[in-house]
């Protein structure tokens, strides 16, 4: 039973460019979790979605980042035009039930470093 | 503003001590605490997880215990290890409609000497 799957591990973008961060949860979660991790930081919540929907954006800065979970395939964390703030560590996690569940697991990916040059 | 501070910010220990990291709160209304391990360039790993209503709860040599009226927890690490050495964050989850907005330390590091 694979956990949480990240790809890529490490991403490397010049200022401007793109960058594309996929998470597949674990088998059987439909809810999808992001956190980024600034250096020297504790992670800060980003973006809930669940299958086709998007929960809750409000930790997501409004411009440039966008997030989807489709019905088939991995959610996708995306920043348009990069910026040498945004080189963090992003953190995808997926729990069975929403968490609302006060003994609600939370199970993390191994994140996707991304550096911006 | 809701926030969690970890001390120390970071210790080193000897194989085979015990060691305690120290976790302030001040969410409100808060739901759960939750320790995590986070090995160097890995995403955290759930170690325990307390609601409101628990003061103490093992999982093998880690015990966290909550103090909910002080808004205190702890992590006790028996026996440490050398596999022990990670960043330990602190978690807490409010009560509401948004208890996935978890709120995060900035963690522990802690590294056990041979």
């Amino acid at each position: 039973n694979a956990g949480v799957m990240q790809n890529p591990r490490h991403l490397v973008r010049r200022r401007g460019q793109e960058a594309r961060l996929r998470c597949s949860p674990m088998k059987g979660h439909s809810h999808v979790y992001w956190y980024r991790q600034l250096p020297e930081e504790g992670l800060k919540f980003m973006v809930y979605l669940q299958k086709e929907n998007i929960i809750d954006e409000s930790g997501m800065p409004k411009e440039r980042f966008s997030a989807e979970f489709p019905k088939e395939g991995p959610s996708i964390l995306r920043i348009q035009q990069v910026v040498r703030g945004d080189s963090a560590a992003y953190f995808c996690a997926s729990s069975l039930w929403d968490i609302l569940d006060n003994t609600g697991e939370l199970f993390f990916g191994e994140g996707s470093r991304l550096t911006v040059l | 503003k809701n926030q969690v501070e970890q001390s120390p910010q970071s210790l080193i220990i000897l194989e085979g001590k015990n060691c305690t990291l120290q976790c302030n709160y001040t969410v409100s209304p808060f739901s759960n605490l939750r320790w995590y391990k986070q090995d160097t360039g890995r995403g955290p790993v759930s170690l325990t997880i307390m609601t409101f209503s628990e003061n103490t709860k093992s999982n093998g040599r880690y015990t966290a215990t909550l103090d909910a009226d002080t808004k205190q927890s702890s992590l006790h690490i028996t026996a440490s290890q050398l596999s022990d050495s990670a960043s330990y964050i602190c978690v807490v989850s409010p009560r509401g409609g948004s208890n996935y907005k978890l709120t995060f330390g900035k963690g522990t590091l802690l590294t056990v000497n041979p």
